[in-house]
Order: C-alpha cells, then structure tokens, then sequence
C-alpha cells in the first residue's frame, strides 16, 4: 500500500529564509508526485507536480520540488520564504498507473514571522 | 482554472439526523470524484472514490451504508451521512479529476463542508 510522510509537522521560519520539506512515500511502481498548500481559511490548491521527466519540477510563487527516485523522495524548496507563504502544506502522491486514489502525507504546518 | 464547489459549506444538524452534501464541477466533466474527511491538524483521509454511473469504491474501514454515495452525473456527486452522531463531525472535502485532462491525475479541490452533529 502507498504510504507518504512528510518530515516536520510545524515548520517556523523567519522572512527571507530558505525552505526545504521532506517528502517520503513508499510504493514500488511508476508514481505520480504532488504537493498542495492549504493558506488559512481557503481550500486545497495544488503548487506542483510532477508526473514524468525533468525530475526538477518548478511551481507557482517560487516552489519547487525535486524527484529523487532512488530516495522515495519529492522535497519542497523555495528559496526565500515570504510572510504570504504561512500555510499548511501537503505532500500526495498517487500510482502512476492510471490509479487516481491519491495519498496525502500529515502535512507540515509554515509560519513565516515577518 | 478548474473550480469544484461544495453545498453547503457549513451545516450542523442534530444526532440521529442525515445530512447532504454536495460536490459540483462548475467548468469541467468530472468522471471521478473523492471524499476525504479532514480532522482538526490533520491530514485527508480518503474515504472514498465516486465514479460516474457506478458504484462507489470505499477505503477500508468506511462504513459504506452511513456514507452514500452518488455521482449521478458528471458534474455532481453527493455523500449523504446517515444517522450522524457527534463522532462524525468533521471537516469533508470533495476533489474531482478533469475527464478532459486525460492522464494528468490532478485533482481540483472544493472548499469543504463543516458538520457539526450535536
């Protein structure tokens, strides 16, 4: 069965600083990779994905995300985090065989002090 | 972009009652949608998979005959919870995959629905 963990449940940094999520899963076939950010009060909203390719995979508002297959990973990067950024954010990934259940990690709550 | 909406998006009701909630596509087909119940600081859980025109696929340990579901159409599907009790309160969301995106596998989230059963 497919299994996602996400490294940190909260996640607090300053404004500027650099971000990186961990982003485990576990399942042996092809794999389709997400992340989603949920901002306070507002409904899930997909950053990223990544389904085949270049397994450097950019995103909106900055993010992106790198495909290590041979680490069962898919970790969420920006560079400089913005005050904007304070949200939940959510690792999911589903089978790659046409399989549309998708698996959500915990999810990893980001404060970002201003 | 793709939008999927939720009705209603908060409702409490009293324990032993049923409760409805709807899952729309307003600009695209939806062949599959899925709900999953999310817990306070938690993640989503899938509860189950709705296919248009077919029976729905439930996760393990859902109770199939207190969550029902429909998907009578391609851009609606319900979840009706049968004899709430106050353990079933809970935020639910809906997700529908895009039939026309063929095998992108994205989903498009709606807003939520917030039960409270007293």
């Amino acid at each position: 069965a497919q299994s996602v963990s996400q490294h940190n449940h909260h996640v607090i940094l300053s404004e500027a600083a650099s971000l990186e999520l961990g982003c485990n899963y576990s399942y042996g076939g092809t794999v389709n990779l997400f992340w989603y950010v949920q901002y306070p009060g507002q409904h899930l909203q997909l950053l990223l994905k990544y389904f085949s390719g270049d397994p450097l995979v950019k995103g909106i508002k900055g993010f992106e995300a790198e495909f290590i297959k041979s680490k069962f990973s898919f970790n969420l990067r920006k560079p400089s985090v913005q005050w904007s950024d304070t949200a939940e954010y959510f690792c999911a990934v589903n089978a790659g065989t046409g399989g549309f259940k998708t698996i959500f990690g915990a999810g990893t709550r980001l404060f970002v002090k201003a | 972009g793709a939008v999927v909406s939720q009705h209603p998006s908060w409702v409490i009701c009293k324990s032993g009652t049923s409760v409805k909630i709807e899952c729309r596509s307003l600009d695209f087909q939806a062949t599959t949608m899925f709900w999953y119940r999310q817990f306070p600081k938690q993640s989503l859980m899938l509860m189950a998979t709705s296919n248009e025109g077919s029976k729905a696929t439930y996760e393990q340990g859902v109770e199939k005959d207190k969550f029902l579901i429909n998907h009578a159409s391609l851009t609606l599907s319900t979840l009706t919870v049968t004899s709430a009790h106050p353990e079933d309160s809970s935020f639910y969301i809906c997700s529908a995959r895009d039939w026309a995106s063929g095998s992108s596998d994205t989903q498009y989230f709606g807003p939520g629905t917030r039960l409270t059963v007293l």
